[in-house]
């Protein structure tokens, strides 16, 4: 199946800092992909959608200026979370579709802690 | 605005038995995921379901969809510990293809 990969897996930084997280598309190109955000034991939420070449679309609630995405290529999005603070503590998470593929796949997740 | 309820939110099942879990949505849709998460990991496909009276099957899994419904099932038969995992149903109902609605997941424990 399609590989979704995201780097680093795991990050601690000091509030305040900016921390990037990158999504590629491993064997496929993907123009969207999808960020999620997932609080212990919760469910999965949609942050925002990011379109390659184009502004990312954010989900109601989801600052844009916190969470800057950028799509530059077809087979890499990246994540920043500007001034993190420690209620940005949280697991992130990506996903694709190869082509017209009706399955998203998801990246193994970014566990992101901020003192 | 689009809501995906699974129950029970938390099953504890003994080696065995079998068990069905729900995941009902509130707005039209004919594209619905089964996912599996371990510990501390990310998502695992199980299922896409993409019509209606749509079956699957794989191992000791089967989900189905009824989307005159807006119901999914996901049934397990003698469960088995490696079964032991949260489950997920997400509804892809949005005018963009591919943003998902996840339910709030099913804890399912097998014991021995």
């Amino acid at each position: 199946g399609a590989v979704v990969s995201q780097h680093p897996s795991r990050v601690i930084c000091k509030s305040g800092t900016s921390v990037k997280i990158e999504c590629r598309s491993l064997d496929f190109q993907a123009t969207t992909m999808f960020w999620y955000r997932q609080f212990p034991k919760k469910s999965l939420m949609l942050m925002a959608t990011s379109n390659e070449g184009s502004k990312a679309t954010y989900e109601q609630g989801v600052e844009k200026d916190k969470f800057l995405i950028n799509h530059a290529s077809l087979t890499l999005s990246t994540l920043t979370v500007t001034s993190a603070h420690p209620e940005d503590s949280s697991f992130y998470i990506c996903s694709a579709a190869p082509g017209t593929s009706q399955t998203q796949y998801f990246g193994p997740g970014t566990r992101l802690l901020v003192l | 605005e689009l809501k995906v309820e699974q129950n029970p939110l938390f099953l504890s099942m003994q080696e065995g038995k079998n068990y069905t879990i729900y995941c009902n949505y509130s707005t039209t849709s004919d594209r619905l995921y089964w996912y599996r998460q371990d510990p501390g990991k990310s998502l695992e496909s199980l299922f896409v379901l993409l019509s209606n009276g749509a079956v699957k099957q794989e191992g000791r899994l089967m989900a189905s969809l009824d989307t005159k419904a807006r119901l999914s099932t996901l049934h397990i038969t003698a469960a088995v510990h490696d079964l032991s995992a949260t489950y997920f149903c997400a509804v892809d109902g949005g005018t963009s293809y591919g943003k998902l609605t996840f339910g709030q997941g099913t804890i399912l424990t097998v014991h021995p």
